[in-house]
């Protein structure tokens, strides 16, 4: 079974642009999360999404950011304009359990975002 | 404020031998997990426990989780090559009962010398 695909794997951008980040989960997956990860901060939930449904948004850093999910199958992570500061590992992951909760994430391998 | 404090954060040591990372807080957890990411990949979990004091094993890594549910600790018996690696552990504080929302801690950046 393919796990969850990101897309793109790199991407490198100049300050101002947007960036448009796809994630598709794990087939019958009830949850999704998007995630950054940097050095200095560590892992840091950005939102989720449970049956396509934005649950907790408190981690998205400011209005930059957006995030939509129209289907069971795919999410994208935007961010307009973007700033050198949005420099990370941008990883999504979905979960089987829905908010029963407690039960396993699956990880894509990562989008890395350089803006310059 | 960081909710889940790892130590070492950094560790590295000798192929074979033993090395015990730790996972701590002020706050109480309705379960942890441990993951292990590896360089250009996703975390990926080893282990979920649950209950106050639970011990679990996964081949040559033991996992325990506290008594008061507040913190766990991840020891490897001779260690390989292969457990190089970050060692992440992620919980859900009991407040978050039915949140699925993990909090995940700094990690610890584990190296095995051939």
């Amino acid at each position: 079974d393919a796990g969850v695909i990101q897309s793109p794997r790199h991407e490198v951008t100049e300050m101002g642009q947007e960036v448009t980040l796809r994630c598709k989960p794990i087939s019958g997956h009830n949850s999704l999360f998007w995630y950054r990860q940097t050095m200095m901060r560590g892992l840091e939930l950005l939102i989720y999404f449970n049956n396509n449904v934005p649950i907790d948004d408190s981690g998205m850093p400011e209005d930059r950011f957006s995030a939509k999910m129209p289907n069971a199958s795919f999410s994208t992570l935007k961010i307009q304009p973007s700033e050198p500061r949005d420099s990370a590992v941008y990883f999504c992951a979905s979960s089987p359990r829905g908010l029963a909760g407690g039960g396993e994430q699956f990880f894509g391998p990562g989008t890395r975002l350089t803006v310059l | 404020t960081q909710l889940l404090e790892q130590s070492p954060q950094f560790l590295s040591i000798q192929e074979g031998e033993n090395l015990t990372v730790y996972c701590n807080s002020s706050s109480v957890f309705s379960s942890l997990q441990w993951y292990r990411q590896e360089p250009g990949e996703g975390p990926v979990l080893l282990v979920t426990v649950v209950t106050g004091g639970e011990v679990k094993k996964l081949k040559r890594l033991t996992f325990q989780f506290g008594d008061a549910r507040k913190d766990s600790s991840l020891h490897i018996t001779a260690a390989q090559p292969g457990d190089t690696g970050l060692y992440l552990c992620a919980a859900r504080p009991i407040s978050n009962f039915g949140n699925e929302k993990l909090t995940f801690g700094t990690g610890t950046r584990l190296t095995i010398i051939p």
